[in-house]
């Protein structure tokens, strides 16, 4: 099946600094790809929506500066976590949907996620 | 009222043993409807979509009731393989986006 990777896999941080994770698609071209974040015991929360190529789109009481998304390519999509803090601890996830694919029973495809602990 | 609700459980149950999962959806517009398998700290996996006519792989079986904004899972025979949180998934192709109920946590005992 298709391979979404994700780096890094974990990363420890200090308060006030930034973080960035990469989400690439490796066997198939994905002009949407998502970002999530999960809180343990908690369900996926999707973050915003990263179309290729155009502004990333913003879910409701997620700040578009703190949490910087970049799609050049059809096959990466990165995170930047700004100025992170103790609080922005978590799970974050990424998925990606086949170009190919993409329709009303399409799927998507998650990375392995990327846990971050901010100190 | 959340967009996507199950029972979280936790199902424990013996092994062999069959067990069902529900899982309500409020957008009525919605229109593809999948279950994911989450194991602890992993990242989600598609388990199955589930389509209108129902459908069956092996112990698993799905069935999604639009009337009633209703999807199920049923797992038969349980193995101690199937412990795992159970997430149901629902598309809005016109949004381009997926919501995620919390999920439904099953442990199944030798």
């Amino acid at each position: 099946g298709a391979v979404v990777s994700q780096h890094p896999s974990r990363v420890i941080c200090k308060s006030g600094t930034s973080v960035k994770i990469e989400c690439r698609s490796l066997d198939f071209q994905a002009t949407t790809m998502f970002w999530y974040r999960q809180f343990p015991k908690k369900s996926l929360m999707l973050m915003a929506t990263s179309n290729e190529g155009s502004k990333a789109t913003y879910e409701q009481g997620v700040e578009k500066d703190k949490f910087l998304i970049n799609h050049a390519s059809l096959t990466l999509s990165t995170l930047t976590v700004t100025s992170a803090h103790p609080e922005d601890s978590s799970f974050y996830i990424c998925s990606a949907r086949d170009r190919l694919t993409s329709g009303a029973t399409d799927t998507q495809y998650f990375g392995p996620g990327t846990r971050l602990t901010v100190l | 009222r959340k967009e996507v609700e199950q029972d979280p459980g936790p199902f424990n149950v013996p092994e062999g043993a069959t067990v069902a999962f529900n899982c309500t959806y409020s957008n009525s517009a919605s229109q593809s409807f999948f279950w994911y398998r989450q194991d602890c700290r992993k990242e989600p996996k598609l388990l199955m979509s589930v389509y209108s006519s129902g459908n069956e792989d092996g112990r698993f079986t799905a069935q999604l009731n639009r009337a009633s904004q209703y999807i199920s899972l049923l797992i038969r025979d349980s193995k101690l393989s199937d412990s795992a949180t159970y997430l149901c998934v629902v598309n809005h192709p016109n949004a381009g986006k997926s919501t995620f109920g919390d999920g439904t946590t099953l442990t199944v005992k030798p």
